[in-house]
């Protein structure tokens, strides 16, 4: 079963738009990341927020984490054509040992 | 650097043949993970390997084995294929989970198909 589950499943902006993705999930976690797939390749990590964590920046990264409400959401400020990919959340459930458990993502299109 | 490597990286099967997927990594990972990526499923855990010398299943392990071979090398074998083994799959590694998992890092897939 999906732990992660990603809204929305398909988003399509202008260039230098900013993108919001967000994912929901069911348990307890350590940890949720994110991840970048672009077509025909393998995931890429992008950033890891922790559970005692509510907000997490790299580059023009933001992750928020709302514990409470069991929902993350990544903003991509200031997109590029570059940035078309599909999008994964992953969470670490607390009982999961060595485990992460994977969302059905989010197919980001930044138009030119 | 290579990071994760994946062979093949395309294969077709027909019905009931088997196969062994291989993959390596050279960053010194103690994890190693094998999943298959379906369309409007997302990635979905086969098995796993938390340390060299262990082995477990993972959330869709039917029809499949796997070996972990050496610190670096672990391979995935289809032992009689089926058309609902049609996938892309792909191997992962992370370092050793203490509290918490850390990244994976993740080849680029073998597409494989079984008529």
């Amino acid at each position: 079963s999906q732990q992660g589950e990603e809204d929305p499943q398909a988003l399509s902006i202008q260039e230098g738009e900013n993108a919001t993705m967000n994912c929901s999930y069911k348990t307890s976690i350590n940890n949720l990341q994110w991840y970048r797939q672009n077509s025909g390749r393998g995931l890429v990590h992008l950033i890891l927020i922790r559970s005692n964590e509510r907000e997490k920046h790299s580059g023009r990264l933001r992750v928020t984490l709302d514990t409470s409400k069991k929902s993350s959401s990544l903003l991509i400020t200031a997109s590029r054509a570059a940035d078309t990919a599909s999008y994964f959340c992953a969470t670490d459930e607390e009982t999961s040992g060595s485990r992460l458990t994977f969302g059905e993502g989010t197919q980001l299109t930044v138009n030119p | 650097n290579a990071g994760v490597t994946q062979t093949p990286k395309f294969q077709v099967l027909k019905t009931g043949q088997s196969m062994t997927l291989q993959c390596a990594q050279d960053m010194n990972h103690n994890s190693m993970y094998w999943y298959r990526q379906d369309p409007g499923m997302g990635l979905r855990l086969i098995y796993y390997s938390a340390s060299e010398g262990t082995t477990d299943k993972g959330e869709v392990p039917n029809g499949y084995n796997v070996s972990r071979l050496n610190k670096r090398e672990f391979s995935l074998r289809l032992e009689s294929a089926a058309p609902s083994q049609t996938s892309v799959y792909f191997c992962a590694s992370s370092e050793r989970v203490i509290l918490y998992n850390q990244p994976q890092h993740f080849g680029d897939g073998t597409r494989l198909s079984i008529l």
